[in-house]
């Protein structure tokens, strides 16, 4: 079946613009995770969703970030007036229904690679 | 706050070989913990989840162990091949998934 699709798989954009990265998760999934990879710093967790929720939003690195599902299964990361620092990889990973946030196996996208100019 | 930590970070080795690489953790209140494979460029592909519970899973050459009590679990990867080279992520589930640095292998032939 299909896996986690993430697009774009690449953007550039400008310092200060706003950019939005989409992530699709294995249909009936209801866990979907957002994680950053930035060279030297490894992988870092963002935002956890249950649903259409967020329990888990403390990873966020500031309030230039938000994400957003609906229907409970699309979900959004948007980044607001981007800054270079933000020039990363951003990974989603999606799971079945858990009663606690990582009890289950995390199935990942191939990420999108932000370059901020 | 959990810390995982991979040893070694980078890792040549000849066709054939078996390889063990090591991850290690500080909280030792784990639900899972997941080892993956990242080609360059690429995502993460999932490899091995040992439940808190249990003491090892294995898939084809690879076998994981886990020792809760020592906050340790290694990654065994018998007769290697060249396919095998990639970063290789162990990440350990607490109330978020916690990755480390990763090992980076090399399998010539």
């Amino acid at each position: 079946g299909a896996g986690v699709s993430q697009s774009p798989s690449n953007k550039v954009t400008e310092k200060g613009k706003d950019v939005e990265l989409r992530c699709d998760p294995i249909s009936g999934h209801t866990a979907l995770y957002w994680y950053r990879q930035s060279l030297g710093q490894g992988l870092e967790f963002l935002i956890y969703f249950q649903g259409n929720s967020a329990p888990d939003k403390s990873g966020l690195p500031s309030d230039r970030f938000s994400a957003e599902r609906t229907g409970g299964s699309v979900s959004t990361l948007t980044i607001q007036r981007t800054q270079q620092e933000d020039s990363a990889v951003y990974l989603c990973a999606s799971s079945r229904l858990a009663g606690t946030q990582s009890s289950y196996e995390q199935y990942f996208g191939p990420g999108t690679r932000l370059t901020v100019t | 706050k959990q810390e995982v930590t991979q040893i070694p970070a980078a890792l040549s080795v000849p066709e054939g070989e078996n390889l063990v690489l090591n991850c290690s953790f500080t909280d030792s209140a784990i639900y899972n913990l997941q080892w993956f494979r990242q080609d360059p460029g690429k995502g993460l592909t999932s490899l091995l989840l040992i439940q808190s519970s249990q003491r090892e899973q294995t898939s084809g050459r690879l076998n994981a162990s886990l020792d809760k009590s020592s906050g340790r679990s290694t990654l065994y990867i018998a007769a290697s091949q060249p396919g095998d080279s990639a970063t290789y992520l162990c990440a350990a589930s607490g109330s978020r998934l916690t990755f480390g640095e990763g090992t980076q292998l090399t399998v010539n032939p």
